[in-house]
């Protein structure tokens, strides 16, 4: 099976950098995702890490430790279309198939001025 | 390029009723995961098809099941639904082939049980 923790809110000012932690424990492991999702929306993809070490795409960077089970999702200059939720998912180690990811509850992020 | 789309929007049922929805996936995308999304919770994976065959399920009761036709579109299919099933239905979208990363998710159906 799989266990996913996030915190479930965070709240940072505008401009700053806020960092969001994910653990995982896991049976079988093909990569971490990060999604976003504003309220009542679909979930958008942010970034993808299955080797360690930190991914970095824009103002958004995603890092992961396999050994610990560890990854953060780092967000820079943060601005008020930031505030979202922010979902950790793991994809299992499967054959044959495409993607089944596991998620989180998610972590909502308000950004305030 | 259409991405993911998924109908109906929204879905108003009573206790004990059965749902269809449904979804087309992205073009040149040939395998549907479904996900239910509780209030306040992550996407829960329900199950998978490709090649027309569920491939994978969560733990989901039978009242839960699904179909691909050969265009890749899917239904999810509810029976004698429950306060419970209340939820934000995701359908994903991604092809086949290992080395594929992402999952295309469509803007979902919002279920409501009264």
């Amino acid at each position: 099976g799989q266990n996913i923790d996030q915190p479930t809110e965070m709240t940072a000012t505008e401009g700053a950098i806020v960092q969001i932690n994910c653990t995982y424990q896991t049976s079988g492991f093909n990569g971490l995702f990060w999604y976003q999702q504003h309220a009542g929306e679909a979930p958008t993809f942010l970034s993808y890490n299955v080797l360690d070490g930190l991914e970095e795409k824009g103002r958004f960077s995603s890092f992961l430790s396999r050994s610990k089970g560890y990854s953060y999702l780092l967000l820079k200059e943060l601005q008020m279309k930031d505030s979202a939720s922010y979902l950790c998912a793991v994809r299992a180690l499967l054959t044959g198939t495409a993607s089944k990811l596991t998620f989180g509850t998610g972590t909502r992020l308000q950004v305030t001025l | 390029d259409a991405g993911v789309t998924q109908s109906p929007t929204h879905l108003i049922k009573t206790r004990g009723q059965q749902v269809t929805l449904r979804c087309s996936p992205k073009s040149g995308h040939d395998t549907v995961s479904w996900y239910q999304q509780a209030l306040g919770q992550g996407p829960q994976f329900i199950f998978q098809y490709y090649e027309e065959e569920e491939r994978q399920r969560g733990n989901f009761p039978d009242r839960f099941s699904g179909h691909q036709f050969p265009n890749y579109s899917s239904e999810l299919n509810v029976n004698a639904l429950l306060l419970g099933d209340s939820a934000l239905y995701l359908c994903a979208s991604t092809p086949y082939r290992q080395g594929v990363v992402e999952q295309f998710f469509g803007p979902g159906t919002r279920l409501t049980v009264l």
